[in-house]
């Protein structure tokens, strides 16, 4: 069946250092792909999509490219802000449902 | 669009009680679905609706589970005789969908968080 794997947290980084969070997964057919993030004590938010091969999903500075080849979608951001500190969940809807990863924890300190 | 909203925010309960969560998606969406989610886990699909025919139900809702959507507005889960292990967090999304295929994000309301006790 479709599933999703993600790189285990928490990720800790300094303020404007660079962020790649590893995301994977296995489907049949061609999935869409989401990164959601989940901000201390708020609901999901849909940070990004790609829906085919080779698109880019992009948002806020945070950018993910749906890669057949090596059945990937990584998060990555170029300078990450102490506001960036969140959970982020990587996910693939294939015929109706969204399938999600465990989350990846991210850590910004000052 | 006033978005998805779960009501109650936070739900206490003995074991063997019923509990019931409303949920009211976004007012043009066709789909809504419900989701639990555990402490460091990613959210686990239960169910899901097109207008108001449940489509598809996860194995991991038990027979004590019950959802339903009756004018294809909004959505009531229900949990009978409840246990420890169905503490949690119960997320409900919508979307909008016109094909078996459809690439449309799901818009999440803030959940209900259930506690067994």
């Amino acid at each position: 069946g479709n599933s999703v794997t993600q790189m285990e947290g928490p990720v800790t980084l300094s303020e404007e250092a660079f962020l790649t969070i590893n995301c994977t997964y296995t489907a049949t057919g061609y999935p869409s792909l989401f990164w959601y993030v989940q901000y201390p004590g708020e609901g999901l938010q849909l940070l990004l999509k790609a829906t085919k091969a080779d698109d880019k999903g992009s948002n806020k500075g945070f950018e993910a490219t749906y890669r057949k080849e090596t059945t990937s979608f990584h998060l990555e951001k170029g300078s990450v802000q102490v506001s960036d500190s969140a959970v982020y969940f990587c996910a693939l809807k294939g015929a109706d449902k969204l399938i999600f990863g465990t989350g990846t924890r991210l850590q910004v300190f000052p | 669009d006033t978005g998805v909203s779960q009501n109650p925010r936070h739900k206490i309960t003995k074991r063997g009680q019923n509990v019931t969560f409303r949920c009211d998606p976004i007012s043009e969406h066709n789909r809504l679905y419900w989701y639990r989610q555990t402490l460091g886990q990613g959210p686990e699909f239960l169910t899901y609706f097109q207008n108001e025919a449940q489509l598809e139900k996860s194995r991991l809702l038990s027979d004590r589970f019950s959802a339903e959507r009756p004018k294809g507005s909004f959505s009531t889960l229900e949990i009978q005789r409840t246990e420890q292990g169905d503490s949690a967090m119960y997320l409900c999304a919508s979307s909008f969908g016109e094909q078996t295929r459809s690439s449309s994000p799901l818009h999440f309301g803030n959940g209900t968080r259930l506690t067994v006790t």
